[in-house]
């Protein structure tokens, strides 16, 4: 199946700073969601990307669809703690009988 | 509005025992899909409903099963449990399937699989 990688695996970040983490994939995804989850819980769906090189906010959060389709980026301005999770890139496959989950990036921001 | 609700929170089995798993969809919502996530990994995918017909099936052996009822409620059944079964077992509702633009996912809290 299909592997999307992220980069980088973990961060720890000062209150404040912001975030850039970013997702690969080995095939052409045709959409690119961006999900947070919190421990105890399942995961929420933060943005959704549905064309190449299509840029799109949520409040704090930035996501960008790659122009190779093969990767996406999700930035966050001004950390808080809240912030703190694991964030996931997502996608459905292009036959759209499949879906995939991202390796994650865990989160941590330090007051 | 309640959201997925998933039934058991926890279970704990011990190996080559059957086990359900139960998910509530939110109203309105006619697709089901479960996840399997090991602790320090994102969840895989292991199939999705939508209107009672499985529509996806992820890389999982057959001895993983499921259905859909008509009030679009789903179980999760898994025979011959092995240790590597261990895992938070995810639900997700949405409106339709992933081929459609509103097949936004909406997570239950999951139900915690320990197998001994």
């Amino acid at each position: 199946g299909q592997q999307l990688n992220q980069s980088p695996q973990s961060m720890f970040i000062q209150e404040g700073e912001d975030v850039s983490m970013n997702c690969t994939s080995s095939s052409i995804f045709n959409t690119w969601l961006w999900y947070k989850q919190e421990p105890g819980e399942g995961p929420v769906l933060l943005i959704a990307l549905y064309k190449a090189g299509e840029l799109t906010s949520n409040g704090r959060l930035t996501a960008q669809f790659g122009i190779t389709r093969k990767d996406s980026f999700l930035n966050i301005s001004a950390s808080i703690p809240s912030d703190v999770g694991i964030y996931f890139c997502a996608g459905p496959s292009n036959t759209g009988n499949q879906f995939y989950f991202g390796t994650g990036t865990s989160l941590t921001v330090i007051p | 509005d309640a959201g997925v609700t998933q039934s058991p929170t926890h279970l704990i089995k011990t190996r080559g025992q059957h086990v359900t798993l139960r998910c509530s969809p939110i109203s309105g919502h006619k697709s089901v899909s479960w996840y399997q996530q090991v602790l320090g990994q994102g969840p895989q995918f292991i199939f999705q409903y939508y209107e009672k017909e499985e529509r996806g099936r992820g890389n999982f052996p057959d001895r993983f099963s499921a259905r859909q009822f008509p009030n679009y409620s789903s179980e999760l059944n898994v025979n011959a449990l092995l240790l590597g079964d261990s895992a938070l077992y995810l639900c997700a509702s949405s409106l339709k399937v992933f081929r459609t633009r509103d097949y936004e996912q909406f997570f239950g809290p999951g139900t915690r699989l320990t197998v001994l």
